[in-house]
């Protein structure tokens, strides 16, 4: 079956750290593979995405590599800021399971000034 | 843009009652979907929904039903609440059910029962 694990947190960083969250997949078709981050109250939003191997993903400096032969899907950040401070969630999508979204158990990140 | 709206925010139900959780998105998007989330668990899907008048059930499906009558509106009816349901509902949808659409996620609803 599709499955998703991610590295256990809570992760604490001081503003300005190197950032890398792990987060490997299972999956019987081809999936997209997904990083939603999640702040304080609020729901889940994307915060990027890759389609087919060796894409790479990226948005507000956060990147992610789709490697199939590992398959993985690691969130990376040079330079991590206070406001990174979120729960982040890596997730795939596919065919084989009708499209369904499966989701990791999340990793909460804190950064401290 | 409203996006995906929940209603309501917070809930706090008795052992034993009723209630319904409202989803409603101004995107004629063509899939929605409801997950509970509880800690340590991620997300887990309840029900979802391909179409209006369409609805499958998901991993944890049991003592929520759905209903789907248009393409705006997705809710979630707890039968007989009890304690084991005490968590946050995320309601989400996409455009489509094609493997690269992401999710679009309502701001969630903490339910509590007593």
């Amino acid at each position: 079956g599709n499955s998703v694990t991610q590295m256990e947190g809570p992760v604490t960083l001081s503003e300005e750290a190197f950032l890398t969250i792990n987060c490997t997949y299972t999956a019987t078709g081809y999936p997209s593979l997904f990083w939603y981050v999640q702040y304080p109250g609020e729901g889940l939003q994307l915060l990027l995405k890759a389609t087919k191997a060796d894409d790479k993903g990226s948005n507000k400096g956060f990147e992610a590599t789709y490697r199939k032969e590992t398959t993985s899907f690691h969130l990376e950040k040079g330079s991590v800021q206070v406001s990174d401070s979120a729960v982040y969630f890596c997730a795939l999508r596919e065919p084989n399971t009708g499209n369904q979204f499966y989701f990791g158990t999340g990793t909460s990140l804190t950064v401290i000034p | 843009n409203a996006g995906v709206t929940q209603t309501p925010k917070f809930q706090v139900l008795k052992t034993g009652q009723s209630m319904t959780l409202q989803c409603a998105q101004d995107m004629n998007h063509e899939y929605m979907s409801w997950y509970r989330q509880d800690p340590g668990m991620g997300l887990r899907l309840i029900h979802y929904s391909v179409g209006a008048g369409i609805t499958d059930q998901g991993e944890v499906p049991n003592g929520y039903n759905v209903s789907r009558s248009t393409t705006e509106d997705f809710p979630l009816r707890l039968l007989s609440a009890a304690p084991s349901q005490t968590s946050v509902y995320f309601c989400a949808s996409s455009y489509s059910t094609r493997r690269n659409e992401k999710l679009f996620f309502g701001s969630g609803t903490q339910l509590s029962v007593l």
